[in-house]
């Protein structure tokens, strides 16, 4: 079983939609990640979260601790938000610095 | 700006060759990484270095080296490429007390 597990894997929705992506991990941590990463390979960090909620124009990012489980929402999406977007969380038991566990990515797809 | 440079975007090399992959980056970090990247797999760790000439093995370093001899250089080298090497190659940076890490566009590299 993945210690990082994303749903959906794909998800396509019509621009101006509300978009939800959810992270669900089965290991303590002490911050998770969401990552953007563009058709061509560049990987951008879009948040870090230890708890509660995070936003960042229209996107934002919440985490339940207790529960185990993030969500990334995009409000009034965009083609532009088209991207594989990736959660990564850091294990308090990972040993080694900065050392993270990602999901497998969720590819999006916003049709104009 | 954090930048992160990778010296290839696109390699092709016959199985067999021995191969390097550089990355530096720009902001001073003491943590780097090697990843790559294969659909439906994520990202997975090959490498990471926390210090010049310090290096620990990530998940997946069978058939890889690394060589740290800058604090702003990173090398990635296949001893002997083989067809299943073929893959996305993804360099990262951070700092040692920061768990964001900054990524480098990638190297898509094929063995043929």
């Amino acid at each position: 079983k993945n210690e990082v597990e994303q749903s959906p894997q794909n998800l396509t929705a019509q621009e101006g939609e509300f978009i939800t992506i959810n992270c669900s991990y089965s290991v303590g941590i002490s911050a998770l990640h969401w990552l953007q990463q563009h058709p061509g390979g560049g990987i951008v960090s879009l948040f870090m979260l230890s708890s509660g909620k995070k936003k960042h124009g229209r996107l934002i990012a919440t985490i339940n601790i207790q529960e185990k489980h993030s969500s990334l929402h995009i409000t009034a999406s965009h083609p532009r938000d088209s991207a594989v977007y990736i959660c990564a969380v850091r294990s308090y038991y990972g040993g080694s610095q900065g050392n993270l566990i990602f999901g497998k990515g969720t590819k999006l797809s916003v049709k104009p | 700006d954090v930048k992160v440079t990778q010296s290839s975007r696109y390699l092709v090399k016959r199985t067999g060759e021995k191969v390097f992959l550089e990355c530096v980056q720009d902001m001073d970090h003491e943590n780097m990484f090697w990843y790559r990247q294969d659909p439906g797999l994520g990202l997975r760790l090959i490498y990471f270095s926390y210090d010049v000439k310090m290096k620990e093995k990530g998940d997946i370093p069978e058939g890889y080296s690394v060589s740290r001899e800058k604090k702003e250089r990173f090398s990635l080298i296949l001893e002997s490429a083989s067809t299943n090497q073929t893959s996305m190659y993804l360099c990262a940076s951070s700092q040692r007390a920061k768990n964001i890490q900054y990524f480098g566009a990638g190297t898509r590299l094929s063995v043929l």
